[in-house]
């Protein structure tokens, strides 16, 4: 139990396809985020959600829609994605009051988009 | 703007010795905190140490410490007695102490860390 759990952990969809990743947190915390892995850069940090409001978009491009319900749960709505699109999608929350409070991260969904 | 650089792309360390892995980072705050974190082939981000800036004793966590350096804005983290298990990717990271609520951490690239038997 990693404490935030990630599914699908892969996921392969045409250009075409329409497809969410979902993130669901069991640790109480009240700031989530998503963040971009591609091979041999830095984690880019897409998307932040503070006590279910959007604090942060880091010009992601609009074929990425997130949406945060209640502060347990994020997803990332994909449509007409591009093969540049393919990366590992990681999930973290942390509770966004405490200074010193770390990411915790989940496994992340790997996404091969063809 | 900040950023972290971790200029070392691969190591490896034979097991039971120690490696230091490096990272520099560029920032004009004075108060933040820097973390290291491991990322094994199972993919989920692990927190290995932290350190805040305002303090000058270096973090240690048992086998990993890390050598912080705020004027020459280095932070190196230190595995002692290495085991099969250190093998991951480690990534270095930065956070500022925002007046927002929600803090962001900025990574490096990354070091790759082969364990040899």
């Amino acid at each position: 139990e990693t404490g935030v759990t990630q599914t699908p952990r892969h996921l392969v969809m045409g250009m075409t396809n329409k497809k969410s990743l979902k993130c669901e947190q069991h640790l109480g915390h009240n700031a989530m985020y998503w963040y971009k892995q591609s091979a041999k850069k830095p984690l880019e940090l897409m998307f932040v959600y503070n006590f279910k409001e959007q604090t942060e978009n880091n010009s992601v491009p609009s074929r990425f829609s997130p949406e945060c319900p209640n502060s347990s749960h994020l997803f990332l709505h994909l449509h007409t994605l591009q093969p540049e699109d393919s990366a590992l999608y990681l999930c973290a929350s942390s509770q966004a009051d405490r200074q010193n409070s770390p990411l915790h991260f989940g496994n992340g969904t790997r996404l091969t988009v063809t | 703007a900040q950023t972290v650089t971790q200029s070392q792309p691969e190591m490896s360390v034979q097991e039971a010795e120690t490696v230091t892995l490096s990272c520099t980072y560029d920032t004009s705050e004075s108060d933040y905190y820097l973390f290291w974190y491991k990322q094994p082939p199972s993919r989920q981000m692990i927190l290995v140490i932290r350190q805040e800036a305002y303090k000058q004793q270096n973090a240690t966590e048992n086998r990993f410490s890390v050598n912080f350096q705020k004027a020459a804005k280095s932070f190196s983290l230190k595995i002692s007695d290495s085991q099969l298990g250190d093998a991951a990717m480690y990534f270095c990271a930065y956070r500022f102490l925002s007046s927002g609520s929600a803090r962001q951490l900025t990574f490096g690239s990354g070091t790759q860390l082969t364990v040899l038997p």
